[in-house]
């Protein structure tokens, strides 16, 4: 079966501008993770979702962070007028529940803001 | 607030000699742990993971790691390193009581030299 896929692979955006990511989890999965990953450090966790809610939210960095999953499966993380600090890999990952179950991570979006 | 260690950011091995990479974790009940191992431009794919077990946990292309809750730590190894080892790799917790988060180390870059 499919993984977890992410669109865009790549999005180059001018600060200021908004962007949207999207991940697509695997099928069945409840649980749906965001990460950042910067350039030489590990993934820094920003949301997750259990089913259409928001479960914990605690990671996102400030208020021009967003992400909704408005049918319990794809989710999309939304960043408003972006700054060259947002530049990172966003990776998600998605499981069947949360805790001792694995996490299934995305090839993940590489975001760069000029 | 959980943190993880891991101690030499990289790590040189020749091939067929143990690679031996660290993680320490600091958390106030044993948490889940996981080992996942990041291909350059690839997801993170998981390697092996503990959750309440047998302390000694064997993962996937010959690796393991045991759990020492008297040391904290879950360090990982693998008797004979091969050049496909070569990666990054990255040691997470999962706290079992609360929240789902992952949360990760700074990650180890493995060279393998023939």
């Amino acid at each position: 079966g499919a993984g977890v896929s992410q669109t865009p692979s790549n999005k180059v955006t001018e600060k200021g501008k908004y962007v949207e990511l999207r991940c697509d989890p695997i099928s069945g999965h409840t649980a749906l993770y965001w990460y950042r990953q910067s350039l030489g450090q590990g993934p820094e966790f920003l949301i997750y979702f259990q089913g259409t809610g928001a479960a914990d939210d605690s990671g996102l960095p400030n208020d021009r962070f967003f992400a909704v999953r408005p049918e319990g499966s794809v989710s999309t993380l939304k960043i408003q007028r972006t700054e060259r600090g947002d530049s990172a890999v966003y990776l998600c990952a998605s499981s069947r529940m949360g805790g001792e179950y694995e996490q299934y991570f995305g090839p993940g979006t590489r975001l760069t803001v000029t | 607030a959980q943190s993880v260690t891991q101690l030499g950011s990289h790590v040189s091995v020749s091939e067929g000699a143990l690679v031996l990479l660290r993680c320490n974790y600091s958390s106030s009940v044993p948490p889940y742990l996981f080992w996942y191992v990041q291909y350059p431009n690839q997801g993170l794919q998981l390697l092996l993971k503990y959750t309440s077990a047998a302390t000694l946990v064997k993962g996937i292309n010959g690796f393991e790691a045991e759990f020492k809750k008297s040391e904290t730590s879950f360090h990982l190894t693998k008797p004979s390193a091969h050049m496909s080892d070569a990666a990054e790799y990255f040691c997470a917790v999962s706290e079992r009581n609360a929240g789902n988060m992952l949360t990760f180390g700074g990650g180890t870059r493995l060279m393998v030299k023939p």
